[in-house]
């Protein structure tokens, strides 16, 4: 069964503290993404990568950064957490490059930040 | 600009009825994929009809279909007979196939919750 894990389903930290989120596929995927959830704002793309050390700013990337060292690993890494970094951080991948190839997303991170 | 438009933020209906949830796009890419995705309360999304530009035939799979208006740029999910099991949050989204990676724009979604 295909898979997206994500290291933590709930994490509290603290506002200028250093916040790895980290994103494992099991399915070879090229694609992996990073979204964060808000209330009324849907999902909105951090950032993504298409290869292993390729990355891409989303539509909100400001305050984040990424690494993607290993096909199945992406990690999202926020390098000053603050409040406004509170929020549901979902994780997908997908094959690259075929019409069709929808999305698969691990269980979401709930993130607060004090 | 808002590229997927869900203009219902919260829908009701009776167990067994039909339902249908909008969404619009707007897109100057010829080609181009539409998806619905399930988001139950436990959060995570599930994938659940994709719909290609140039597909002739609506989507189906299983109760749901996805009535695809090329010309109206609107792709609305109809779930059939629906359950209880169906309440959650749905999403529409759009992959522009120019795009880096099948980077795809998500909709605000609709919640919809189902009675008994």
């Amino acid at each position: 069964d295909v898979k997206v894990t994500q290291s933590s389903r709930y994490l509290v930290k603290r506002t200028g503290e250093k916040v790895f989120l980290e994103c494992v596929q099991d399915m070879d995927h090229e694609n992996m993404f990073w979204y964060r959830q808000d209330p009324g704002l849907g999902l909105r793309l951090i950032y993504f990568s298409y290869d292993v050390k390729m990355k891409e700013k989303g539509d909100i990337p400001e305050g984040y950064s990424v690494s993607r060292e290993k096909k199945e690993r992406f990690s999202l890494i926020l390098e000053s957490a603050s409040t406004n970094q509170t929020s549901m951080y979902l994780c997908a991948s997908s094959y690259r490059g075929q019409a069709g190839n929808e999305q698969f997303f691990g269980p979401g991170t709930r993130l607060t930040v004090l | 600009a808002q590229k997927i438009t869900q203009t219902q933020p919260g829908m009701f209906v009776q167990e067994k009825e039909a339902v249908t949830l909008d969404c619009t796009y707007d897109t100057s890419d010829p080609s181009y994929g539409l998806f619905w995705y399930k988001q139950p309360s436990s959060g995570e999304m599930i994938f659940l009809i994709y719909q290609g530009s140039y597909d002739q035939q609506n989507a189906t799979e299983g109760r749901y279909s996805l009535n695809f208006q090329k010309a109206r740029k609107s792709a609305n999910l109809v779930i059939s007979a629906s359950q209880l099991g169906d309440s959650a949050m749905y999403f529409c989204a759009m992959r522009e196939d120019n795009t880096n990676a099948g980077k795809s724009t998500f909709g605000d979604g609709t919640t919809l919750t189902v009675k008994p």
